[in-house]
């Protein structure tokens, strides 16, 4: 059975940062995409970026451009969104989630397996 | 962006009952579509990939249809489970996903 484990809570300061770690398998780490998604309280699902870690690539949302950075560790196989210049409205629980990837570009895939969610809380 | 509309956004259904969801992208996506099914203080599930192919240990009462712009999931036989928010998801215009807003399907 896949399992994606997230670290613990966080409350942090507006205009901190706050770096959130989701564990995967071996197996996942060498053949698949780990993606973000974030849920504000009360609010939908939203799709903040990806990282493929046998290759080291990241894509973002245009919306977060600038201001998130997903990476992975493959000697641990822990993948990390990191989330800066935070403000109340980043309130939200973030997912991680796996995503199979095409290398040959053909092919895309849906979030199959998700991480059991990481509350963040920016409150001054 | 693709911008995925989903209606209505709540579905009030009595157990045992046909509920029928709807997806709209803003553009074609192919059949590259997947629905998410959420209940309160639970990560989202994969229900349906492919438009209509159910994910692993689905029951058969789910399914999905739809290709290019317009989607539907059905749920055929409402279940005490199956009250729970759920949600469309596009994965074809590489490398940005968007999903819907959500349509949750309550107790009538």
């Amino acid at each position: 059975q896949v399992q994606l484990v997230q670290s613990g809570a966080e409350v942090k300061k507006p205009g901190s940062s706050v770096k959130v770690s989701c564990k995967a398998s071996r197996g996942t780490f060498s053949t698949f995409a780990i993606s973000w998604v974030r849920q504000a309280p009360g609010q939908g699902l939203e799709w903040m970026g990806r990282i493929i870690p046998f290759l080291g690539v990241a894509d973002y949302a245009q919306k977060f451009q600038g201001r998130v950075t997903v990476n992975a560790d493959k000697s641990t196989t822990t993948a990390y969104m990191e989330l800066s210049s935070l403000r109340s409205e980043d309130t939200a629980v973030y997912y991680c989630a796996r995503e199979g990837y095409d290398s040959s570009g053909y092919q895309s895939f849906p979030l199959d397996s998700w991480g059991q969610g990481t509350l963040v809380t920016v409150s001054s | 962006d693709i911008v995925m509309t989903q209606s209505p956004a709540t579905l009030s259904v009595s157990p045992g009952e046909r509920a029928t969801l709807s997806c709209r992208a803003s553009q074609s996506i192919s059949s590259n579509l997947a629905w998410y099914q959420q209940k309160p203080g639970q990560a989202p599930r994969l229900l349906i990939y492919g438009a209509s192919t159910r994910a692993t240990g689905i029951p058969a009462r789910f399914s999905g249809s739809g290709s290019g712009t317009e989607f539907t999931l059905t749920i055929s036989s409402l279940q005490s489970e199956d009250f729970a928010v759920y949600y469309c998801q596009q994965y074809n215009n590489w490398p940005t996903w968007t999903f819907g807003q959500g349509t949750k399907v309550d107790i009538k």
